[in-house]
């Protein structure tokens, strides 16, 4: 089991160009997750999906879109790179109940200029 | 709204000393809490956790008790190691929620 994977590991991005983190999971999980991490902030929720064919915002969703291609598969995409989404993204994913453990990605580091 | 604070670091300890690392929450209801480790460079990994009230949460000289009461859920290791340095994460997943809500982190250096 590779768990979950996420590629690529690092991106540089001009200001206003678009690119899709791509993110995978072999665990047959149903819930999985999209987090940004930042200085001093902790993690916080851009999208998760609960299900296959489900997707819903989380606290901070403004620029991206997400997919839920299929139940291994969820990408997050940025239309148009700002600065402020210079950041580290995690992956994540959980079989269900609220005792669950998540599962983490490596992450994907992005700088956008 | 559901939220997770610990506390500021960096903590900065000798090998073998003992940690605490405070974790207090707000929730409705009874959440699951949880403690993730993220070391340099790495994604976060469960250290621990306690699903109901007066669980404790143990794994790697790692503990922690889910008390109700005071809505806390602080992490306790007895003797520290250079190779605990890392950062650690408190967490909460509410009755009714799917996703993990994260306290800030703390920073742990540990030296020899």
């Amino acid at each position: 089991n590779a768990g979950v994977t996420q590629t690529p590991k690092f991106q540089v991005l001009k200001t206003g160009q678009s690119m899709t983190l791509q993110c995978a999971q072999d665990m047959n999980h149903n819930s999985m997750y999209w987090y940004r991490q930042d200085p001093g902030m902790g993690l916080r929720l851009i999208y998760y999906s609960a299900s296959e064919g489900t997707t819903d915002k989380g606290e901070v969703p403004n620029g991206y879109n997400v997919s839920r291609l299929n139940k291994r598969e969820f990408s997050l995409r940025l239309e148009s790179a700002a600065p402020s989404q210079t950041s580290v993204y995690f992956c994540a994913s959980r079989s269900g109940g609220t005792g669950e453990t998540q599962y983490f990605g490596p992450g994907t580091r992005l700088l956008v200029l | 709204g559901d939220s997770v604070t610990q506390m500021e670091g960096p903590v900065t300890l000798s090998e073998e000393a003992f940690l605490t690392i405070n974790c207090t929450y707000t929730a409705t209801g009874y959440p699951s809490l949880f403690w993730y480790v993220q070391y340099p460079g790495e994604g976060l990994q469960l250290l621990l956790k306690a699903t109901k009230a007066d669980d404790k949460g143990s794994n790697k000289g790692f503990e922690a008790t889910y008390r109700k009461e005071t809505t806390s859920f602080h992490l306790e290791k007895g003797s520290v190691q250079v190779s605990d340095s890392a950062v650690y994460f408190c967490a909460l997943r509410g009755q009714a929620g799917t996703a993990l809500i994260f306290g800030k982190g703390t920073t742990l250096s540990v030296s020899s």
